[in-house]
């Protein structure tokens, strides 16, 4: 059980377009969802936590107009990247937790950006 | 709050053997500690976990060890296998009152044949 997955898995866009990138929760309903970036060798970066039904509330530095979070149900919170530069590119990770078991975060596999 | 490293340590051994990675964890009053293995191009993966009120976890092959008094938290993988190649986080929710994590830099294990 607890079995996030996240679509797609890889994107490649051109700069000043606009991605939506998809996180759900498939056997169990999320209690709250993070989004993280990851660059190469590095440690994860908490971007913002989502709550469903309410707005996510975004770390330090991290613009809320460029990473749109929409947490629509409790399965699914999607992150939009507006407007993307090449310097979004990087792999973005969701991660959810469940009733019951709130301290466990359970990761997506992760969404590779490409901006050109 | 996040730790972000600039290059991962490196952790190689034999296979067979037994590996032990460590993390220094940052936040005294953190009461839940998580033990996560990234693979190369794929998302973190619950490996065991540990609450602050016990100071040894055990489960398949993996024991945590933690230690409050010196805040170190360490991941214990027995016989080591080619499978295990990969990198290695610690997370701690010490963050109070929120269910977010402060995650470690990380340590790339990786498995000698």
């Amino acid at each position: 059980g607890a079995v996030v997955s996240q679509h797609p898995s890889w994107v490649i866009c051109k700069s000043g377009t606009s991605v939506k990138i998809e996180c759900r929760s498939l056997d169990f309903q999320a209690t709250t969802m993070f989004w993280y970036r990851q660059f190469p060798k590095q440690s994860l970066m908490l971007m913002a936590t989502s709550n469903e039904g309410s707005k996510a509330t975004y770390e330090q530095g991290v613009e809320k107009d460029k990473f749109l979070i929409n947490h629509a149900s409790l399965t699914l919170s999607t992150l939009t990247v507006t407007s993307a530069h090449p310097e979004d590119s990087s792999f973005y990770i969701c991660s959810a937790t469940r009733e019951g078991s709130t301290d466990t975060q359970y990761f997506g596999p992760g969404t590779r950006l490409t901006v050109l | 709050g996040e730790s972000v490293g600039l290059h991962l340590p490196t952790l190689s051994v034999q296979e067979g053997d037994n590996s032990i990675i460590n993390c220094a964890y940052s936040n005294s009053a953190s009461d839940y500690f998580i033990w996560y293995k990234q693979e190369s191009g794929k998302g973190p993966q619950f490996i065991i976990d540990i609450r602050s009120n016990m100071d040894k976890r055990q489960g398949q092959r993996v024991t945590v060890l933690l230690n409050k008094t010196v805040k170190h938290l360490s991941l214990q993988i027995a016989a080591t296998q080619p499978g295990d190649s990969a990198v290695y986080f610690c997370a701690e929710n010490g963050f109070r009152g929120t269910y977010k994590y402060i995650f470690g830099t990380g340590t790339r294990l990786k498995v000698l044949a």
